[in-house]
């Protein structure tokens, strides 16, 4: 069974540039959630989406954004780049029910210069 | 909202060695408790989990205890590998959410 797979893995874009990543969930899985992990703050949440919804969010600006599609694949968009966006940003998809286990992607390095 | 906290922050320990890492979390509410790995350059693991109605579980060289009543959590690894060596997080979870703790750096000296 395949695992999470995110795309890409790596990418360097320019301040003020926006920048879509995306995220393939395990086969069967319903929910989908995103976070920024950077060395000083650890693994913040953004959004989860579950069947097309977004059902939980975190506290990140709008310039984040995300969208889940019918076959539960994601995407999350990050516009007007700012050089502090720099991180590991990282897709962990569920069955999507209470008490379900995460499983994390390998992730994509964004560098923002 | 949930808090979670992780201790130590980083852990250096002799191959061989057990380590130890606690979590303490605030919302009685919270009943699944997973543990991640993470080697450099990869994404976290899930490693062991617990759910509130137990209070310890293991595989192989590694064990979780949970305490409901004191609200902490622990992950214990014996016998430590140099390969053991890695970023390690605690969550908890109610419902549909997850809280992290801030990561242990373990380093296995060999």
């Amino acid at each position: 069974k395949a695992g999470v797979t995110q795309t890409p893995r790596y990418l360097i874009k320019t301040r003020g540039q926006q920048v879509t990543l995306s995220c393939s969930p395990i086969s069967g899985h319903r929910s989908v959630s995103w976070y920024q992990q950077t060395p000083g703050q650890g693994l913040q949440f953004l959004f989860e989406y579950f069947s097309e919804t977004q059902r939980n969010k975190g506290n990140f600006p709008g310039r984040f954004s995300g969208r889940q599609f019918s076959n539960s694949r994601s995407e999350m968009n990050v516009s007007t780049l700012e050089l502090g966006d720099s991180a590991l940003y990282l897709c962990a998809s569920s069955l999507g029910a209470a008490g379900n286990t995460i499983y994390f992607g390998e992730g994509s390095w964004l560098t923002v210069v | 909202g949930e808090n979670v906290e992780q201790h130590p922050s980083t852990l250096s320990v002799q191959e061989g060695d057990s380590a130890v890492i606690k979590c303490t979390y605030s919302d009685s509410a919270s009943n699944y408790f997973p543990w991640y790995k993470q080697e450099l350059g990869k994404g976290p693991q899930l490693i062991i989990d617990i759910r509130s109605n137990v209070g310890e579980k293991k595989d192989q060289r590694i064990a979780v205890t949970l305490n409901k009543t004191a609200k902490h959590f622990s992950l214990h690894i014996t016998e430590t590998q140099p390969e053991d060596s890695a970023v390690y997080f605690c969550a908890a979870s109610w419902g549909n959410k997850f809280y992290f703790g801030s990561g242990t750096k373990l380093n296995v000296k060999p």
